[in-house]
């Protein structure tokens, strides 16, 4: 059974960068089938797309976050990992991260979720 | 962006009874050449991650019992759950994963 696992401060500062990591168990994240994403969701509002990496570093960003997000994939450890840079108070969310399949070329839904961590900024 | 609307906001449905909730894209996500929407429904309960309903608008997840079904086509669906189980009581998003970027709708919190 396919697993994923956020880990990472549960708490940054304004201004600073917020790292997360996302350790995949139970399957290989080498496959070409699938990409890994990270998803958010601030208190009280819609699950956010934030961007997905593929195992050969294929990266697609949501526009609106691009400019502050860095996606890398290390594939020796089956991991994953998000940066987001300069975060302020409205980047306070819980953070998913995802697998979804890649189908005709096209990311798709997302099939398995991790738990979810959520990360407060606050000084 | 794609905006997802999802209506009602909340609903409350008797044990045993039908539950129908709408969902509508601003624009159609619908691919012509393979004839799939790009729609899918989830459920979401507190403490729990999003789990995964229903695919290309109407394909049921393995394991998601059959009392779950999708439908629609262009910018309107709807998921429907034929007789609502204590279990149920969650909130469900739809999303979009036709455009970048992928979209969700604001969710419709499902009472018993």
């Amino acid at each position: 059974q396919l697993q994923l696992q956020e880990s990472g401060p549960g708490m940054v500062k304004p201004s600073e960068t917020l790292s997360l990591t996302c350790i995949v168990s139970g399957g290989s994240i080498r496959i070409n089938d699938y990409y890994w994403g990270w998803i958010r969701q601030p208190p009280g509002k819609r699950l956010e797309w934030i961007g997905s990496i593929s195992y050969s570093g294929n990266t697609y960003y949501n526009p609106s976050l691009k400019s502050r997000v860095t996606m890398s994939v290390d594939t020796s450890r089956n991991q994953f990992s998000l940066k987001l840079n300069f975060v302020i108070a409205a980047d306070t969310a819980v953070y998913y991260c995802a697998r979804h399949p890649v189908v005709a070329a096209t990311l798709s839904f997302f099939d398995y979720w991790g738990q979810g961590t959520l990360v407060t900024v606050s000084s | 962006d794609i905006v997802m609307t999802q209506s009602p906001d909340s609903l409350a449905v008797s044990l045993g009874e039908r539950a129908t909730i709408n969902c509508k894209s601003s624009q159609s996500v619908l691919y012509s050449s393979n004839n799939k929407d790009y729609l899918a429904w989830y459920q979401h309960k507190p403490g729990h991650p999003p789990k995964l309903l229903i695919y290309w608008a109407s394909t049921r997840e393995s394991g998601v019992p059959d009392r779950f079904s999708g439908s629609g086509s262009g910018t309107d669906f709807t998921l429907t759950i034929s007789s609502l189980q204590a279990e149920d009581v969650a909130v469900y998003y739809c999303q979009q994963y036709y455009y970048t970027p992928h979209t969700f709708g604001q969710g419709t919190q499902l009472q018993i």
